[in-house]
């Protein structure tokens, strides 16, 4: 059974920093090109990057492109995604998925991580 | 970017009828898109895949068609626990892009 298991999250201020972690277990993660997906309190959901299954190549949208980092350790099955120079708007639950084999779109999802940036 | 308009944003069925959510892009996507379930509390589950690929477990009542530009998301028979927001999803170019949701509640 695929399990993704979000952790990192937390309150900081804006313009601090935080990274999110992902553990994966269930199928062999290093085959997989792996993603975060977040959704602000009651909206909608916004992709936030995407990384290779290397690790070599990454994606991101404009709101996040310079701030936040995707990264993987494929020998622990882990993903990470830094977060600097938060800003209010980054307030959200942060999930972690599975991209699908072999179209981009979000096979398996975490249960989510909150992260709060406020003073 | 391509943005995704969804609609309604909200519906509210009986048991046993007929479900349809439109999205429609503003760019062509040919088949790239996919339709996700969210439940209150939970976080989203992918549906349907690339128009018309049923994921692994979800019942045929759940189907998509369109190409293009325009798209249709159907649920018949709806029951109880289909209650919940779904969202489209593009795939064919970065930035990916979600429409807003459709919320279905049961009468």
């Amino acid at each position: 059974e695929v399990q993704l298991v979000e952790s990192g999250g937390g309150l900081v201020q804006p313009g601090g920093s935080l990274k999110l972690s992902c553990g994966a277990s269930g199928f062999t993660f290093s085959n997989y090109y792996m993603a975060w997906v977040r959704q602000a309190p009651k909206k909608g959901l916004e992709w936030v990057a995407t990384i290779n299954t290397s690790g070599r190549r990454t994606f991101y949208p404009d709101s996040v492109k310079g701030r936040f980092t995707i990264s993987r350790e494929n020998a622990e099955s882990s993903l990470f995604l830094q977060m600097n120079s938060l800003k209010s708007e980054d307030t959200a639950t942060y999930y972690c998925a599975t991209r699908g084999q072999p179209g981009d779109y979000f096979d398996y999802w975490g249960q989510g991580v909150m992260v709060t940036v406020s003073s | 970017d391509t943005t995704v308009t969804q609609s309604p944003a909200s519906l509210s069925m009986a048991v046993g009828e007929k479900v349809n959510i439109s999205c429609k892009t503003s760019t062509d996507i040919d088949d790239d898109m996919n339709w996700y379930q969210q439940k209150s509390g939970e976080a989203p589950k992918l549906l349907i895949s690339e128009v018309n690929t049923l994921r692994p477990g979800v019942p045929s009542r759940f189907s998509s068609s369109g190409y293009g530009t325009d798209f249709v998301f159907s649920i018949n028979n709806v029951l109880l626990g289909d209650e919940g927001i779904y969202y489209c999803q593009q795939s064919d170019n970065v930035p990916y892009t979600f429409g807003a949701g459709t919320k279905l509640e049961l009468k």
